[in-house]
């Protein structure tokens, strides 16, 4: 079985301060997992994903996330925290062998606010 | 165009009712689900299929049924609604397992 535990429903920063979204998962296969977000009644949209090689991911709007397998984490960051990034963040991981057809065990989400 | 779009985007109705919630993808994807977003916003997977075939059915209680009439389509059919069914349902699509999912924009479903 697979989880997903995101700490801290809600993280707040200023414009311009680094963004540090905490993400620790467990997994019994090797996993892929991914980031995704979540603008007020929109859909979940994916800022990126680790599979394999490179444990350090970037993805889009500057966005990046480092896979720790001995931390069992994926925490996301941004260095610059923009008016724009105010979301609600979805930490995923998903069984890396397949069995599983793409099913992805979700975090239960952080909200992130950003002050001027 | 809309990648991935879903109706109705809002849907309220009484107990006991049947109601279905329409899907379709102009992708070109082989994989479709259905994911539900409690109160909490906790989202989990409902169903996936995969090239009109149902491959996860993750304990959901027999009211919901999928239907997939093709590749770009999965609608969403409940019986006998209840009130614990009130959730936003989310579709989405992938080119295959583990790739990008894309989202529909939700049908926020209101059981009274």
């Amino acid at each position: 079985a697979q989880s997903v535990t995101q700490l801290g429903s809600h993280v707040s920063v200023s414009e311009g301060a680094l963004v540090l979204l905490r993400c620790n998962y467990s997994s019994s296969v090797p996993p892929y997992l991914f980031w995704y977000v979540q603008y007020p009644n929109q859909g979940l949209q994916l800022l990126l994903k680790y599979t394999t090689g490179a444990t350090l991911v970037k993805g889009i709007n500057g966005f990046e996330a480092e896979f720790k397998k001995s931390e069992t984490s994926f925490h996301l960051t941004k260095p610059s925290a923009h008016m724009s990034d105010a979301a609600e963040y979805f930490c995923a991981v998903s069984d890396a062998g397949g069995t599983s057809y793409g099913k992805l065990t979700f975090g239960q989400g952080t909200i992130l606010t950003v002050h001027p | 165009d809309t990648a991935v779009s879903q109706t109705p985007k809002y849907l309220v109705t009484q107990m006991g009712n049947d109601k279905s919630i329409k899907c379709e993808q102009n992708l070109g994807h082989d994989t479709m689900y259905w994911y539900k977003q409690d109160s909490k916003k906790f989202l989990k997977i409902m169903f996936s299929y995969n090239n009109k075939e149902l491959i996860i059915n993750e304990t959901v209680p027999n009211r919901f049924s999928p239907k997939s009439p093709d590749k770009a389509h999965l609608n969403l059919h409940i019986n006998s609604l209840e009130l614990g069914d009130s959730a936003v349902y989310f579709c989405a699509s992938s080119r295959g397992a583990n790739e990008k999912l894309f989202f529909g924009s939700g049908t926020q479903l209101s059981v009274l």
